[in-house]
């Protein structure tokens, strides 16, 4: 298994556009999780799906964020309009989870380091 | 919000030294695991102990939890350059889909 897939790695972007970040996890997985990296802030959850549905995304920090997963082995993060301080690094990951609960550990991505000027 | 926070934050050793860094968390889990992020990259899973265990080891790991003071360490024996990375610790609450991390201790292993 290549593992989970981010793309792209990095994305400069002007105050404004949208910005998609898209993440194939494992296959098999059944959970999908959306964090966010600052020096700030540490690592946040954005948020979470289990079977392609989103189950919580009360991280998700405005309604510029929205996040989809239309199948099994794709999702995406969309900013729409982006701003400066949404400049981080974004981590998509998977899991196998067991009636709602982490028994497992989490494979993440390499991530998609976010530039928005 | 963070609910692990290690300890200490940043550490620096001789290769072939051994490294300990600490985790503490306020309520109780279902297991807490270590991770360690490359500069540069995704975090990696390095070992997951349960709540009724109380020491793992995996290869030069061993993690060691302590329920009734609620904190976790992390031991990396005859460390290497290669060791350098931030390690974070995360956990899992009873029942709980989310995986809360730390701020990361921040290791280097000097040559």
């Amino acid at each position: 298994d290549a593992g989970v897939i981010q793309s792209p790695r990095h994305e400069v972007t002007e105050m404004g556009q949208e910005v998609t970040l898209r993440c194939k996890p494992i296959s098999g997985h059944n959970s999908l999780f959306w964090y966010r990296q600052t020096m700030m802030r540490g690592l946040e959850l954005l948020i979470y799906f289990n079977n392609n549905v989103p189950i919580d995304d009360s991280g998700m920090p405005e309604d510029r964020f929205s996040a989809k997963m239309p199948n099994a082995s794709f999702s995406t993060l969309k900013i729409q309009p982006s701003e400066p301080r949404d400049s981080a690094v974004y981590f998509c990951a998977s899991s196998f989870l067991a009636g709602g609960a982490t028994n497992y550990g989490y494979t993440f991505g390499s991530g998609t380091r976010l530039t928005v000027v | 919000s963070q609910q692990g926070e290690e300890d200490p934050q940043a550490l620096s050793i001789q290769e072939g030294e051994n490294a300990t860094m600490n985790c503490s968390y306020k309520t109780s889990i279902n297991n807490l695991q270590w991770y360690r992020q490359n500069s540069g990259r995704g975090l990696v899973h390095l070992i997951l102990i349960r709540s009724n265990e109380r020491e793992k080891h995996s290869g030069r790991l061993r993690v060691t939890l302590d329920t009734s003071k609620k904190s976790s360490s992390l031991l990396i024996t005859a460390s290497r350059a290669a060791d350098t990375a931030s390690y974070f610790c995360a956990t899992a609450g009873a029942g709980s889909y989310q995986l809360t991390f730390g701020k990361g201790t921040k290791l280097s292993v000097i040559p």
